[in-house]
């Protein structure tokens, strides 16, 4: 079975664009988190979709949004990037069933660089 | 609200040593799960253990060990014998029934074995 996939791996941007990454899920999972890491902060909790529905979402700007399809996939999307949206952004997605028990996988991630 | 602490920052060894990974969390839920995840330098987090708060049975796989104590609410892990590919950035989590699939992540041990 495919695991999580994320693309793209690598991305440099300016301050000020915008930028859409992708995940696609490991097949039959409906649910998909998305995760900050930056060496200051960690690994932050940003949203979960399950079902194309947002069904969570963490302590970040509006800036950051995301969205589900029909098939699981998700996108998230960073507008007006700042000099500190640099860090490794991880999908990780699991079955979505009951609340907090499942196991999370996780992409390889993507390495947003912003000048 | 829910915290995980690893206060160890990093941990140098030498192969074939015993190693132990400190893990501490806080949550006001009753039913929660706790997970182990091993970040080599590739940057994939590989999901290694989950266990739910009913369940303080330790736990042996290979080489890997986890302690689960209630009592001090604490989930530590050991590498018996470690060898060099155990090196990377270990991370405890935590997922509470409330918050559907979102992990709380402590700070990560950096593990360094050396030859």
């Amino acid at each position: 079975k495919a695991g999580v996939t994320q693309t793209p791996r690598y991305l440099i941007k300016t301050r000020g664009q915008q930028v859409t990454l992708s995940c696609s899920p490991i097949s039959g999972h409906r649910s998909v988190s998305w995760y900050q890491q930056t060496p200051g902060q960690g690994l932050q909790f940003l949203f979960e979709y399950f079902s194309e529905t947002q069904r969570n979402k963490g302590n970040f700007p509006g800036r950051f949004s995301g969205r589900q399809f029909s098939n699981s996939r998700s996108e998230m999307n960073v507008s007006t990037l700042e000099l500190g949206d640099s860090a490794l952004y991880l999908c990780a997605s699991s079955l979505g069933g009951l609340a907090g028990q499942e196991t999370q996988y996780f992409g390889p991630g993507t390495r947003l660089l912003v000048l | 609200a829910q915290k995980v602490t690893q206060a160890q920052t990093e941990i140098s060894v030498v192969e074939k040593e015993d190693v132990t990974l400190d893990c501490v969390y806080e949550t006001r839920d009753t039913t929660y799960y706790l997970f182990w995840y091993k970040q080599p330098p590739s940057g994939e987090l590989v999901f290694l253990i989950r266990r739910n708060s009913f369940d303080e049975q330790n736990e042996i796989s290979g080489r890997y060990s986890w302690n689960f104590q209630k009592s001090t609410s604490s989930f530590n892990f050991t590498i018996t014998a470690s060898q060099v590919v155990d090196s990377a950035v270990y991370f405890c989590a935590l997922s509470e029934v409330s918050g559907y699939s979102t992990l709380t992540f402590g700070k990560g041990t950096m593990l360094l074995v050396s030859p």
